[in-house]
């Protein structure tokens, strides 16, 4: 059973270009999480995700951020006309279907390290 | 409002015993989890708490005590690998989602 992938590993974006990270979660698994990660601090929440729908973007900027996990194929985080300010780590989650409790157990992908010159 | 304290940095000798508090102030509180990083890698998950006391995984324990608002995780006979960060994440009633420490770093040494 493959663990959480996500890909690419590590991204380079000029500044204003945008950027699109995948995340395919472990089989079985419907709820996919987004979290970004700073140098030395902890893993922000940003985005909840259940199959074509997104269920808590309370984390999100309001802005140029946008998340999606369509019917097929991987969730997917885009960020568009990227700031040096987004480089960061970003890690996407998965957990089984949590039948109305809470998905206290999540299984993290390698992240994505985008790096905006 | 929702915070979790934890000490930004722990230090331990091979063999010994650490323990990794964690305070929380998180409306709608569920249950505790804890996570390990290595750097560059990705946050493992180790243990949870949704009762007071405490819960056993090896050389690995996590401690509730939910009137205190606190937590700890234990770690027993130090390894040179237990080197690594260490989260603390809440959960939130009707929230399917966790709220993360901002990690101890916990360097251990011969």
């Amino acid at each position: 059973n493959a663990g959480v992938m996500q890909n690419p590993r590590h991204l380079v974006r000029r500044r204003g270009q945008e950027a699109r990270l995948r995340c395919s979660p472990m089989k079985g698994h419907s709820h996919v999480y987004w979290y970004r990660q700073l140098p030395e601090e902890g893993l922000k929440f940003m985005v909840y995700l259940q199959k074509e729908n997104i269920i808590d973007e309370s984390g999100m900027p309001k802005e140029r951020f946008s998340a999606e996990f369509p019917k097929e194929g991987p969730s997917i985080l885009r960020i568009q006309q990227v700031v040096r300010g987004d480089s960061a780590a970003y890690f996407c989650a998965s957990s089984p279907p949590s039948g109305g409790g809470v998905s206290y157990e999540q299984y993290f992908g390698p992240g994505t390290r985008l790096t905006v010159t | 409002g929702q915070s979790l304290e934890q000490p930004s940095e722990v230090t331990a000798v091979e063999g010994a015993i650490v323990q990794i508090n964690c305070t929380y102030q998180t409306s709608g509180f569920y249950g505790l989890s804890w996570y390990q990083q290595h750097d560059g890698g990705a946050p493992t998950f180790l243990s949870y708490n949704a009762l007071d006391g405490l819960e056993e995984t090896g050389r690995f324990s996590s401690f509730l005590s939910r009137s205190d608002s606190y937590g700890y995780l234990l770690l027993q006979e130090l390894q040179m690998k237990d080197s690594a960060s260490y989260f603390c994440a809440a959960a939130k009633r009707g929230y399917n989602k966790l709220i993360f420490g901002a990690g101890t770093r916990l360097a251990v040494h011969p």
